[in-house]
């Protein structure tokens, strides 16, 4: 069975600064990863997904990450924040393309700091 | 195009109460799900079906029933309401073409009391 693990629940930054949104997860098959956003009282939105091929995926609103096999990881990164990001982020994994179950993480509620 | 809707919005039930909350997608989705997001839990996966006529279980599916009706609907029923399950509900649905994308309903936020 596959878990994902948000290390933080929440990660307060500076407006401008860069942030890393930390998400691991476990599988004994290959997986398909992704982040979600939830906007204050809103539903959940795709951010970006990784499926193969490069390990570096961009998503919209600035974002990527980068799946790294040998540490199971799958980081969500930021190289400068704004307001508008303040959100709740959420990891997701799903073991390929031959299981439909897919388990989301606990999320990061990411706060900025003016 | 309405994508994945969801009814109720809100509900209220006193304990031991039934209900059943219903999701509809006009995407041709394959596949549909429900979650519950509780505060510092995330989203945690009720219950899924990967095609008509069939369910699987997810990681809290005790307390809950679903029906996957036909290809678009897919409900969530819960016989005998608890305070453990107050909860916002989400559903979702994937499609085979969406490589791995879901879309989500609005959710429906649940009381029991």
């Amino acid at each position: 069975a596959q878990s994902v693990t948000q290390l933080d629940s929440q990660v307060p930054v500076f407006e401008e600064a860069p942030v890393e949104l930390r998400c691991n997860y476990s599988s004994s098959v290959s997986v398909y990863l992704f982040w979600y956003v939830q906007y204050p009282n809103q539903g959940l939105q795709l951010l970006l997904k990784y499926l193969s091929g490069s390990t570096l995926v961009k998503g919209i609103n600035g974002f990527e990450a980068e799946f790294n096999k040998s540490q199971t990881s799958f980081h969500l990164r930021k190289p400068s924040v704004h307001i508008s990001d303040t959100a709740e982020y959420f990891c997701a994994v799903r073991r390929g393309n031959r299981d439909d179950k897919i388990i989301f993480g606990k999320g990061t509620r990411l706060h900025i700091l003016p | 195009n309405a994508g994945v809707t969801q009814t109720p919005k809100f509900q209220v039930l006193k304990t031991g109460q039934s209900m059943t909350l219903q999701c509809a997608q006009d995407m041709n989705h394959n596949s549909m799900y429900w979650y519950r997001q509780d505060p510092g839990m995330g989203l945690r996966l009720i219950y899924y079906s990967a095609s008509e006529g069939t369910t699987d279980k997810g990681e809290v599916p005790n307390g809950y029933n679903v029906s996957r009706l036909n290809k678009r609907e897919f409900s969530l029923r819960l016989e005998s309401a608890a305070p453990s399950q107050t909860s916002v509900y989400f559903c979702a649905s994937l499609g085979r073409i969406t490589l791995g994308e879901q879309y989500f309903g609005p959710g429906t936020r649940l009381t029991v009391t």
